[in-house]
């Protein structure tokens, strides 16, 4: 069973500021999700990733998988960026359900 | 493209009751999933269907929740009876086909059990 981990678990910084949100895994995977949850919303998936890097706009996630590590920055952070923001892990094979981190709580402040 | 819909958004019952929650995928999307997540905690996943079968059913606590999907489209969760730790966001997804099957999320029902 794959283990997930985040970290921080909290996080709050000012606007502006370069924010990185860091994943581990314990088991080889298929691919990784990074995904973002506002209080009371639904689950939006931000990125998926197998291996090297994504960009979207103001937001980056990277992929190691060799040390099994990922990392979600966001450059010029802002307010709306406030979020719970969860790292998703799937394995290969048929059943592709993912392990979700428990995820990290953000909070920008103006 | 509609997302994926669930209903009820919200639905609070006693301890024993029965709840069933409903759940439509993207059009076109075999793979259907529900996971429950409680607050504070990353989702669990609890089934996930390809068409009308189960493929993963490992985590379901099967004495008390059921699923199906019978025409492979639309999904019902059904919890009978409820407990208080059942208390959670039941959230449903479902992937596009191809190769990484990217899922995508509906917008949950809250379960509130006293």
């Amino acid at each position: 069973k794959n283990e997930v981990e985040q970290s921080p678990q909290n996080l709050t910084a000012q606007e502006g500021e370069f924010i990185t949100i860091n994943c581990s895994y314990s088991v080889g995977i298929s691919a990784l999700h990074w995904l973002q949850q506002h209080p009371g919303g639904g689950i939006v998936s931000l990125f998926m990733l197998s291996s090297g890097k994504k960009k979207h706009g103001r937001l980056i996630a990277t992929i190691n998988i060799q040390e099994k590590h990922s990392s979600l920055h966001i450059t010029a952070s802002h307010p709306r960026d406030s979020a719970v923001y969860i790292c998703a892990v799937k394995a290969g094979g048929g059943a592709d359900g993912l392990t979700f981190g428990k995820g990290t709580h953000l909070i920008i402040q103006p | 493209e509609a997302g994926v819909a669930q209903s009820p958004r919200y639905k609070i019952i006693e301890k024993r009751q029965s709840v069933a929650f409903w759940c439509n995928p993207i059009s076109g999307h075999a793979t259907l999933y529900w996971y429950q997540q409680i607050l504070g905690q990353g989702p669990k996943l609890l089934i996930q269907f390809q068409n009308n079968g189960v493929v993963d059913d490992s985590q379901l606590p099967k004495d008390r929740f059921s699923a199906e999907r019978l025409k492979g489209v639309d999904s019902t969760l059904k919890i009978q009876p409820a407990k208080l730790e059942d208390s959670a966001v039941y959230l449903c997804a479902s992937s596009s086909p191809g190769a990484f099957r990217e899922q995508f999320f509906g917008p949950g029902t809250r379960l509130t059990v006293l």
